[in-house]
Protein backbone atom coordinates (compact mmCIF):
# COMPACT_ATOMS: atom_id res chain seq x y z
CA UNK A 1 0.00 0.00 0.00
CA UNK A 2 1.12 3.76 0.04
CA UNK A 3 3.45 4.61 2.51
CA UNK A 4 3.99 8.32 4.67
CA UNK A 5 6.79 8.36 6.49
CA UNK A 6 8.30 10.58 9.57
CA UNK A 7 10.54 11.01 11.69
CA UNK A 8 9.77 9.51 15.34
CA UNK A 9 11.07 12.15 17.69
CA UNK A 10 11.99 15.65 17.46
CA UNK A 11 13.41 18.49 20.43
CA UNK A 12 13.66 22.21 20.58
CA UNK A 13 14.22 25.11 22.76
CA UNK A 14 11.32 27.22 23.77
CA UNK A 15 10.82 30.37 21.03
CA UNK A 16 12.75 28.39 18.44
CA UNK A 17 11.10 26.91 15.28
CA UNK A 18 10.15 23.93 15.23
CA UNK A 19 10.09 21.91 11.47
CA UNK A 20 8.60 18.37 11.18
CA UNK A 21 9.17 16.51 7.65
CA UNK A 22 7.33 13.81 6.62
CA UNK A 23 7.61 12.24 3.02
CA UNK A 24 4.93 10.09 0.91
CA UNK A 25 4.86 7.92 -1.80
CA UNK A 26 1.32 8.18 -3.79
CA UNK A 27 2.18 10.34 -6.58
CA UNK A 28 -1.83 10.75 -6.64
CA UNK A 29 -2.70 12.57 -3.39
CA UNK A 30 -5.12 15.24 -3.51
CA UNK A 31 -4.91 16.81 0.10
CA UNK A 32 -1.95 16.57 2.83
CA UNK A 33 -3.12 17.24 6.52
CA UNK A 34 -1.22 17.87 9.82
CA UNK A 35 -3.08 16.68 13.17
CA UNK A 36 -1.76 16.99 16.32
CA UNK A 37 -2.53 14.78 19.44
CA UNK A 38 -2.39 15.39 23.39
CA UNK A 39 -1.42 13.08 25.55
CA UNK A 40 -4.70 10.97 26.02
CA UNK A 41 -6.83 13.23 23.73
CA UNK A 42 -8.18 12.38 20.32
CA UNK A 43 -6.59 14.15 16.87
CA UNK A 44 -6.65 17.51 15.99
CA UNK A 45 -6.88 19.00 12.66
CA UNK A 46 -3.75 21.93 12.16
CA UNK A 47 -4.34 22.21 8.80
CA UNK A 48 -3.62 20.70 5.48
CA UNK A 49 -2.87 21.63 2.15
CA UNK A 50 -3.95 20.86 -1.17
CA UNK A 51 -1.55 19.20 -3.45
CA UNK A 52 -1.64 22.04 -6.58
CA UNK A 53 0.01 24.41 -3.38
CA UNK A 54 3.46 24.96 -2.58
CA UNK A 55 2.55 26.47 0.60
CA UNK A 56 0.02 27.47 3.00
CA UNK A 57 0.07 29.98 6.18
CA UNK A 58 -2.10 29.78 9.48
CA UNK A 59 -0.82 32.35 12.04
CA UNK A 60 2.51 30.32 13.46
CA UNK A 61 1.85 27.40 11.03
CA UNK A 62 3.66 26.91 7.83
CA UNK A 63 3.51 23.93 5.56
CA UNK A 64 5.56 23.06 2.82
CA UNK A 65 4.76 20.89 0.07
CA UNK A 66 7.42 19.69 -2.78
CA UNK A 67 5.07 17.71 -4.95
CA UNK A 68 8.05 16.61 -7.15
CA UNK A 69 9.73 14.80 -4.48
CA UNK A 70 6.86 14.45 -2.28
CA UNK A 71 7.99 15.47 0.60
CA UNK A 72 5.74 17.34 3.05
CA UNK A 73 6.77 20.24 6.30
CA UNK A 74 5.52 21.84 9.13
CA UNK A 75 7.10 24.82 10.62
CA UNK A 76 5.95 25.81 14.01
CA UNK A 77 6.95 29.53 14.50
CA UNK A 78 7.90 30.65 18.04
CA UNK A 79 7.50 27.01 19.54
CA UNK A 80 5.68 27.01 22.86
CA UNK A 81 5.51 24.37 25.75
CA UNK A 82 1.86 23.69 24.86
CA UNK A 83 2.94 22.91 21.49
CA UNK A 84 4.09 19.39 23.01
CA UNK A 85 2.79 16.82 21.28
CA UNK A 86 2.84 14.17 18.56
CA UNK A 87 2.52 15.13 15.13
CA UNK A 88 0.67 13.53 12.69
CA UNK A 89 1.42 13.83 8.54
CA UNK A 90 -1.51 12.54 6.36
CA UNK A 91 -2.55 12.10 2.87
CA UNK A 92 -6.14 11.69 1.01
CA UNK A 93 -6.13 10.18 -2.16
CA UNK A 94 -8.34 10.31 -4.95
CA UNK A 95 -7.48 6.17 -5.71
CA UNK A 96 -7.94 5.60 -2.40
CA UNK A 97 -11.72 6.46 -1.32
CA UNK A 98 -12.12 9.10 1.53
CA UNK A 99 -9.54 7.93 3.70
CA UNK A 100 -6.74 9.26 5.02
CA UNK A 101 -3.15 7.34 5.41
CA UNK A 102 -1.13 8.46 8.70
CA UNK A 103 2.54 8.72 9.11
CA UNK A 104 3.46 7.16 12.35
CA UNK A 105 3.67 10.69 14.11
CA UNK A 106 6.73 12.40 15.41
CA UNK A 107 6.71 13.31 18.91
CA UNK A 108 7.50 16.98 19.53
CA UNK A 109 9.27 17.75 22.91
CA UNK A 110 9.60 21.60 23.35
CA UNK A 111 12.38 22.26 26.64
CA UNK A 112 11.55 25.65 28.41
CA UNK B 1 -20.90 23.51 18.41
CA UNK B 2 -20.38 19.79 19.79
CA UNK B 3 -17.28 18.11 18.39
CA UNK B 4 -17.45 13.86 17.39
CA UNK B 5 -18.41 12.17 21.26
CA UNK B 6 -17.69 8.75 21.35
CA UNK B 7 -18.65 6.14 23.76
CA UNK B 8 -17.05 4.55 26.38
CA UNK B 9 -13.94 6.25 26.33
CA UNK B 10 -12.55 3.12 28.12
CA UNK B 11 -13.25 -0.68 27.63
CA UNK B 12 -11.91 -3.78 29.12
CA UNK B 13 -12.93 -6.94 28.07
CA UNK B 14 -12.55 -10.42 28.26
CA UNK B 15 -10.75 -12.51 25.49
CA UNK B 16 -13.90 -13.97 23.21
CA UNK B 17 -16.13 -11.29 24.56
CA UNK B 18 -18.27 -8.98 22.09
CA UNK B 19 -17.85 -5.37 22.49
CA UNK B 20 -20.34 -2.45 20.80
CA UNK B 21 -18.14 0.78 20.45
CA UNK B 22 -20.40 4.12 19.67
CA UNK B 23 -19.67 7.17 17.63
CA UNK B 24 -21.82 10.47 17.19
CA UNK B 25 -20.77 12.40 14.24
CA UNK B 26 -20.55 16.54 14.22
CA UNK B 27 -24.17 17.12 13.18
CA UNK B 28 -25.11 17.81 9.95
CA UNK B 29 -21.67 15.66 8.61
CA UNK B 30 -22.71 12.83 6.36
CA UNK B 31 -19.28 11.05 6.35
CA UNK B 32 -18.10 9.22 8.95
CA UNK B 33 -14.96 6.87 9.73
CA UNK B 34 -13.23 4.24 12.04
CA UNK B 35 -9.96 4.27 12.20
CA UNK B 36 -7.72 2.12 14.62
CA UNK B 37 -4.59 3.32 16.83
CA UNK B 38 -2.46 0.77 18.35
CA UNK B 39 1.38 1.03 19.39
CA UNK B 40 2.28 -1.60 16.57
CA UNK B 41 0.49 -0.36 13.50
CA UNK B 42 0.13 3.34 13.83
CA UNK B 43 -3.49 4.84 12.77
CA UNK B 44 -5.27 2.36 10.57
CA UNK B 45 -8.32 3.00 8.60
CA UNK B 46 -10.84 0.11 8.74
CA UNK B 47 -14.67 1.49 7.28
CA UNK B 48 -16.00 4.43 5.84
CA UNK B 49 -20.02 5.42 5.30
CA UNK B 50 -20.89 8.31 3.23
CA UNK B 51 -24.45 9.10 2.90
CA UNK B 52 -26.71 6.07 1.86
CA UNK B 53 -23.95 4.85 -0.33
CA UNK B 54 -22.56 1.02 0.70
CA UNK B 55 -19.50 1.75 3.20
CA UNK B 56 -16.67 1.26 2.08
CA UNK B 57 -15.18 -2.02 4.38
CA UNK B 58 -11.53 -2.41 2.42
CA UNK B 59 -9.89 -1.58 6.37
CA UNK B 60 -11.80 -3.68 8.36
CA UNK B 61 -8.64 -6.56 9.33
CA UNK B 62 -11.01 -9.33 10.20
CA UNK B 63 -14.94 -10.95 9.53
CA UNK B 64 -14.64 -10.47 13.45
CA UNK B 65 -15.47 -6.33 12.77
CA UNK B 66 -18.50 -4.51 11.46
CA UNK B 67 -20.24 -1.39 11.72
CA UNK B 68 -23.28 0.34 11.13
CA UNK B 69 -24.58 3.75 10.80
CA UNK B 70 -28.27 4.05 11.91
CA UNK B 71 -30.26 6.65 10.27
CA UNK B 72 -27.28 8.50 8.36
CA UNK B 73 -25.83 9.61 11.96
CA UNK B 74 -24.88 7.36 14.77
CA UNK B 75 -22.52 4.24 14.21
CA UNK B 76 -21.73 1.54 15.99
CA UNK B 77 -18.52 -0.83 15.62
CA UNK B 78 -18.64 -4.53 16.66
CA UNK B 79 -16.19 -6.45 17.32
CA UNK B 80 -17.15 -10.29 18.27
CA UNK B 81 -14.95 -12.88 20.04
CA UNK B 82 -12.41 -10.24 20.65
CA UNK B 83 -8.81 -11.04 20.91
CA UNK B 84 -5.97 -9.85 22.61
CA UNK B 85 -4.39 -8.12 19.45
CA UNK B 86 -7.84 -5.89 19.07
CA UNK B 87 -6.61 -3.66 21.65
CA UNK B 88 -6.29 -0.86 20.44
CA UNK B 89 -7.71 3.23 20.99
CA UNK B 90 -10.72 3.38 18.48
CA UNK B 91 -10.89 6.60 17.07
CA UNK B 92 -14.17 8.04 15.05
CA UNK B 93 -14.09 10.90 12.48
CA UNK B 94 -16.49 13.15 10.67
CA UNK B 95 -16.71 15.21 7.93
CA UNK B 96 -19.09 16.52 5.86
CA UNK B 97 -20.25 15.67 2.58
CA UNK B 98 -20.03 16.94 -1.07
CA UNK B 99 -20.64 20.29 -1.50
CA UNK B 100 -19.19 21.36 1.98
CA UNK B 101 -15.61 21.08 2.81
CA UNK B 102 -15.70 16.75 2.89
CA UNK B 103 -11.55 17.40 3.18
CA UNK B 104 -11.81 18.16 7.28
CA UNK B 105 -12.29 15.21 8.85
CA UNK B 106 -12.62 15.82 12.73
CA UNK B 107 -11.62 13.69 15.12
CA UNK B 108 -13.21 12.11 18.61
CA UNK B 109 -11.32 11.49 21.57
CA UNK B 110 -11.71 7.70 20.46
CA UNK B 111 -12.33 4.35 22.78
CA UNK B 112 -9.93 2.79 24.51
CA UNK B 113 -10.18 -0.89 24.14
CA UNK B 114 -8.26 -3.44 26.16
CA UNK B 115 -8.41 -7.02 25.60
CA UNK B 116 -7.12 -9.16 28.65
Amino acid sequence: GEDVEQSLFLSVREGDSSVINCTYTDSSSTYLYWYKQEPGAGLQLLTYIFSNMDMKQDQRLTVLLNKKDKHLSLRIADTQTGDSAIYFCAERSDNAGNMLTFGGGTRLMVKP
Amino acid sequence: GAGVSQSPSNKVTEKGKDVELRCDPISGHTALYWYRQSLGQGLEFLIYFQGNSAPDKSGLPSDRFSAERTGGSVSTLTIQRTQQEDSAVYLCASSLGAGGRPYEQYFGPGTRLTVT
